[in-house]
């Protein structure tokens, strides 16, 4: 278990829908990291925060939105939603002194029908 | 700009035999280095890391990877494999800044009876 919670697990909803992943770091972390793994694109960063700060983009779509809230914990939000966003999501954490290691949450499966 | 290349995205090993998972990464700076391993239906774990220092790294469950910089390579390693290690292996690059992951695609790694 790294420390890492991540919900819900499952998600199935249809396409045009909007869904939150809702994602807790580990106790004590301010680094929050959102992945996207598909079959197509494999493991793809999305966005990065530190203490609620937007810190990093990567290759996020304009219809995804995250933010970190104070007490440390994030949410991914997906809107617009089209059967290629069916995928597994993951939030990672890092300690604040040792931002180089990152601990994966057991992800959330998107199915987009 | 970084990337990751594992080269061979399916393996097989007899049960007891050496395992070896390639993986070469280009980096404008020094790199931070990292292999995962992802169970069917789980996240990603950390198996080990290099960030400075000595060049072999030792890992969790028997595994050790080298990080040769003249060969730009971090292959990964394990003398003698067992059924419970067939797994999904991802090597991941980042640097110092933001720190986000690149990953590779994945070595599937099958352990043969």
């Amino acid at each position: 278990d790294s420390g890492v919670t991540q919900t819900p697990k499952h998600l199935i909803t249809a396409t045009g829908q909007r869904v939150t992943l809702r994602c807790s770091p580990r106790s004590g972390d301010l680094s929050v990291y959102w992945y996207q793994q598909s079959l197509d694109q494999g493991l793809q960063f999305l966005i990065q925060y530190y203490n609620g700060e937007e810190r990093a983009k990567g290759n996020i779509l304009e219809r995804f939105s995250a933010q970190q809230f104070p007490d440390l914990h994030s949410e991914l939000n997906l809107s617009s939603l089209e059967l290629g966003d069916s995928a597994l999501y993951f939030c990672a954490s890092s300690a604040s002194g040792k931002l180089d290691t990152q601990y994966f949450g057991p992800g959330t499966r998107l199915t987009v029908l | 700009a970084q990337s990751v290349t594992q080269l061979g995205s399916h393996v097989s090993v007899s049960e007891g035999a050496l395992v070896l998972l390639r993986c070469n990464y280009s980096s404008s700076v020094p790199p931070y280095l990292f292999w995962y391993v992802q169970y069917p239906n789980q996240g990603l774990q950390l198996l080990l890391k290099y960030t400075t220092g000595a060049t072999l790294v030792k890992g969790i469950n028997g595994f050790e990877a080298e990080f040769k910089k003249s060969e730009t390579s971090f292959h990964l390693t394990k003398p003698s494999a067992h059924m419970s290690d067939a797994a999904e292996y991802f090597c991941a690059v980042s640097g110092s800044g933001t720190y986000k992951y690149i990953f590779g695609t994945g070595t599937r790694l099958k352990v043969l009876a």
